[in-house]
Formats: C-alpha cells, sequence, structure tokens
C-alpha cells in the first residue's frame, strides 16, 4: 500500500521563476492538502483540494496555486519566486473533508530552495 | 485566532529518562481535535494521536501517553524511558473548521 509520494525530492530555483509540485496521495485517499514548512517552523496550511476545486485556503498569495486530478493527484505552483519561498514543501492526503478531525498522512516533501 | 504554542524549543535527555513536550493551544470553538506528529530527519511527520474535544481520557500506548486538559487548553505528550530513536522534531497541531494549525515544534534529541 503506497503511502503520499512527492516529487521532486530537491529543487534549486532562481527568484522570479515558476516551479511545480507533485503530490500523489495514500490509496484510497480523495483530498490533498498542501503545507508550507520553513527551517524551524511548524506546517504552515496553504490549501486543500477536494474533487478537483479548491475547498479551503490559507494566508497564502496568489502566486501559489494548485490543481487536483480526476486520479485524485495534485500539484502546487508557485509564480515568480522569492527567496522567502524556500522551505519544505509538505503534501498531506485523507479521506474527504469534514468536521471529524480526519487525520493526515503525509508526504516526504520537496525541499525548494529559491536562489 | 486558532494557535498552537510549544514553549520548548529543544530538549535534550539521557537515554532512559522520562520527558514531557508541553502543547497550549487556543480556540474559541467548542469542536474540536487535537493532534501529535513526530518528523524524523527524513522530513515525512508521522501520526503520533488524534484526541477530540469531548474527549479528556488520558491515553497511553506504550511508552507514549498523552495528557487532555482543557481547563487549561493543554494536550502534553510523554516519552517514558526513551530512547535514541525517539530523537525527532514532534508537532502539536489544532484541527477545526478543516484548518490544521501547527506548533512551531519541540526538537528532541535523545542521547545515548
Amino acid at each position: 500500500d503506497a503511502g503520499v509520494t512527492q516529487s521532486p525530492t530537491h529543487l534549486i530555483k532562481t527568484r522570479g521563476q515558476q516551479v511545480t509540485l507533485r503530490c500523489s496521495p495514500k490509496s484510497g485517499h480523495d483530498t490533498v492538502s498542501w503545507y508550507q514548512q520553513a527551517l524551524g517552523q511548524g506546517p504552515q496550511f496553504i490549501f486543500q483540494y477536494y474533487e478537483e476545486e479548491e475547498r479551503q485556503r490559507g494566508n497564502f498569495p496568489d502566486r501559489f496555486s494548485g490543481h487536483q486530478f480526476p486520479n485524485y493527484s495534485s500539484e502546487l505552483n508557485v509564480n515568480a519566486l522569492l527567496l522567502g519561498d524556500s522551505a519544505l514543501y509538505l503534501c498531506a492526503s485523507s479521506l474527504r473533508p469534514g468536521t471529524h478531525g480526519e487525520k493526515l498522512f503525509f508526504g516526504s516533501g520537496t525541499q525548494l530552495s529559491v536562489l | 485566532a486558532q494557535k498552537v504554542t510549544q514553549a520548548q524549543t529543544e530538549i535534550s535527555v539521557v537515554e532512559k529518562e522520562d520527558v514531557t513536550l508541553d502543547c497550549v493551544y487556543e480556540t474559541r470553538d467548542t469542536t474540536y481535535y487535537l493532534f501529535w506528529y513526530k518528523q524524523p530527519p527524513s522530513g515525512e511527520l508521522v501520526f503520533l494521536i488524534r484526541r477530540n474535544s469531548f474527549d479528556e481520557q488520558n491515553e497511553i500506548s506504550g511508552r507514549y501517553s498523552w495528557n487532555f486538559q482543557k481547563s487549561t487548553s493543554s494536550f502534553n505528550f510523554t516519552i517514558t524511558a526513551s530512547q535514541v530513536v525517539d530523537s525527532a522534531v514532534y508537532f502539536c497541531a489544532l484541527y477545526n473548521f478543516n484548518k490544521f494549525y501547527f506548533g512551531s515544534g519541540t526538537k528532541l534529541n535523545v542521547k545515548p
């Protein structure tokens, strides 16, 4: 049973560039959330996708966008990269969103460095 | 506003010592969930426990135990007889309104 997989593992970009990160959820899960984890900090919620639509969004600018495909996999896109976007980007999957505190399963993340 | 505070940035103990990681949360909602996750050097967050706001019963799982006290808005995590493999960053998180709010984490170093 494959867990949450993310690609690539590491990425180096320069300021102003655009980047796409990819995530495949755990088998049986249909909801994907993305988190940004800066060095020494806890994960910060970016957004959540369910049924190919963005359902929830954290306090991130429009430069951060996403997509969910019919097979439940997801992409995170960041445009006009800033130095401050350097972080570990974590993908988490769960069952459909609700109010029951669904347990998140995390991938190992993509380490993005912006130079 | 929802907020999770983990005041202990880093803790170092010697193997076999007991250690408690503190977590204090803020929310105005009466229905919420609290979580603990472990993040080893590999980066993947590993689920440890989930508690809903109506269940204040303490829980023990092997060497791990959790103390949930609504009166003090705390959800503390104790590792008994710590081992080197327990070395990691531990995150406390609050879930409500379909969002997770993580604390800044406590780095635990267990020395042999």
